[in-house]
């Protein structure tokens, strides 16, 4: 199946810095890549749908201006946590959508100090 | 707009046991279902999908699921389980209008004892 690269798996940064994670399909073009985050035991929640070319869809309740998304090219997408504060600490996971299977990112954990 | 609901937060089980972790979901176009399992700390994995077609759906590691359309389900069974499968489980459903909007339930942690 079609593999997600997803880098870093972890991260520790100190608060007010800011943080990129970057999602890569490997073997196939992606013009829609999601952004998940999940928290402890929780299930994993949208926070934007990522598209090339154009600005990203992002959910009800989520901050743009916190969590930026820039999809450059077909086969990468970014999220940026600006300024990061301990809670946004938490598991983001990325995922394309390739005809009918998504494929997900190994998730990468932000841990703000 | 699709919602996912999985009725048990946790299934403890004994090895060799059968296990059923049940899914409803509620949509008002047409899905796409899938069965996703996470192990600590990693990403998700596929287990199985269903698109259209036959209701019995088989998917990796001997599990498998039912789609039953007029009770809006798609629980995952498995004859018997090992140690190996304790996991967090997810359903989730896309509508087949939403180009791979996954939407997820709140998972079900299996737990496998010896």
């Amino acid at each position: 199946g079609a593999v997600v690269s997803q880098h870093p798996s972890r991260v520790i940064c100190k608060s007010g810095t800011s943080v990129k994670i970057e999602c890569r399909s490997l073997d196939f073009q992606a013009t829609t890549m999601f952004w998940y985050r999940q928290f402890p035991k929780q299930s994993l929640m949208l926070m934007a749908t990522s598209n090339e070319g154009s600005k990203a869809t992002y959910e009800q309740g989520v901050e743009k201006d916190k969590f930026l998304i820039n999809h450059a090219s077909l086969t990468l997408s970014t999220l940026t946590v600006t300024s990061a504060h301990p809670e946004d600490s938490s598991f983001y996971i990325c995922s394309a959508y390739g005809d009918t299977e998504a494929f997900f990112g190994q998730g990468t954990r932000l841990t703000v100090v | 707009a699709q919602s996912v609901t999985q009725l048990d937060s946790q299934v403890p089980v004994f090895e060799e046991a059968p296990v059923e972790l049940r899914c409803n979901y509620s949509s008002s176009v047409s899905v796409y279902l899938f069965w996703y399992v996470q192990y600590p700390n990693q990403g998700l994995q596929l287990l199985l999908k269903y698109l259209s077609g036959s209701t019995l759906v088989k998917g990796i590691n001997g599990f498998e699921a039912e789609f039953n359309k007029s009770q809006t389900s798609f629980h995952l069974r498995k004859p018997s389980v090992h140690i190996s499968d304790t996991a967090e489980y997810f359903c989730a459903v896309v509508g087949s209008n939403q180009g791979g909007k996954l939407i997820f339930g709140q998972g079900t942690e299996l737990s496998v004892k010896p």
